[in-house]
């Protein structure tokens, strides 16, 4: 079956302008999360969703911002973009909340390039 | 909060021989999850191994292992007849237990292991 399946793969974005990235989970799976990786803070979590609610939120800004839809797609939103936005974001599912402990699949995330 | 310190930014190993990542951790929580997950430079996070803190018996997953050592609060992974596939960045991960309703991994900062021909 297919994993899990990010959009775009990558993308240059100008400061101060606001950028939509797309995850697809693995067909049956509901939870989705999404995390940010960069350099200098390695790998941070950004917030989780299960049955179109947020469950989780990570100690991130406002601007960013996500949703999840009936079919479980998510995406996340970041408005206002600062160079320092500039990351790969990773999504990750599993089947339901609590089965992570299993291991999520990740998918190959989006590399955001903001100039 | 709970920590991952990953003390060993790169190692190198010759193909077929073993290796060991290091990886140590900071909770007070006694229920929990620990992971080895590589990421190759196809960029996507690949499950190694899984370890359940209640479980006191090492995992096992083909040429990969661990060593939990819960009271040190240690969880290192040993690669067997290492593969030129087994080049990646390696990251250590906690997870609280289910019933805390937070299935949110912490990782370290990952160690990138190069297998040399």
């Amino acid at each position: 079956k297919a994993g899990v399946t990010q959009t775009p793969r990558y993308l240059i974005k100008t400061r101060g302008q606001q950028v939509t990235l797309s995850c697809s989970p693995i067909s049956g799976h509901r939870s989705v999360s999404w995390y940010q990786q960069t350099p200098g803070q390695g790998l941070q979590f950004l917030f989780e969703y299960f049955s179109e609610t947020q469950r989780n939120k990570g100690n991130f800004p406002g601007r960013f911002s996500g949703r999840q839809f009936s079919n479980s797609r998510s995406e996340m939103n970041v408005s206002t973009l600062e160079l320092g936005d500039s990351a790969l974001y990773l999504c990750a599912s599993s089947i339901e909340p609590g089965q992570g402990a299993r291991g999520y699949t990740f998918g190959s995330g989006t590399r955001l390039t903001v100039v | 909060a709970q920590t991952v310190t990953q003390s060993q930014p790169e190692m190198s190993v010759q193909e077929a021989e073993t290796v060991t990542l290091s990886c140590t951790y900071d909770t007070s929580e006694s229920n929990y999850y620990l992971f080895w997950y590589k990421q190759p430079p196809s960029r996507q996070m690949i499950l190694v191994i899984r370890q359940e803190a209640y479980k006191q018996q090492n995992a096992t997953e083909n040429r990969f292992s661990v060593n939990f050592q819960k009271a040190a609060k240690s969880f290192s992974l040993k690669i067997s007849d290492s593969q030129l596939g087994d080049t990646a960045m390696y990251f250590c991960a906690f997870m609280m237990g289910p019933n805390f309703g937070n299935e949110k991994l912490t990782f370290g900062t990952g160690t990138r292991l190069t297998i040399i021909p």
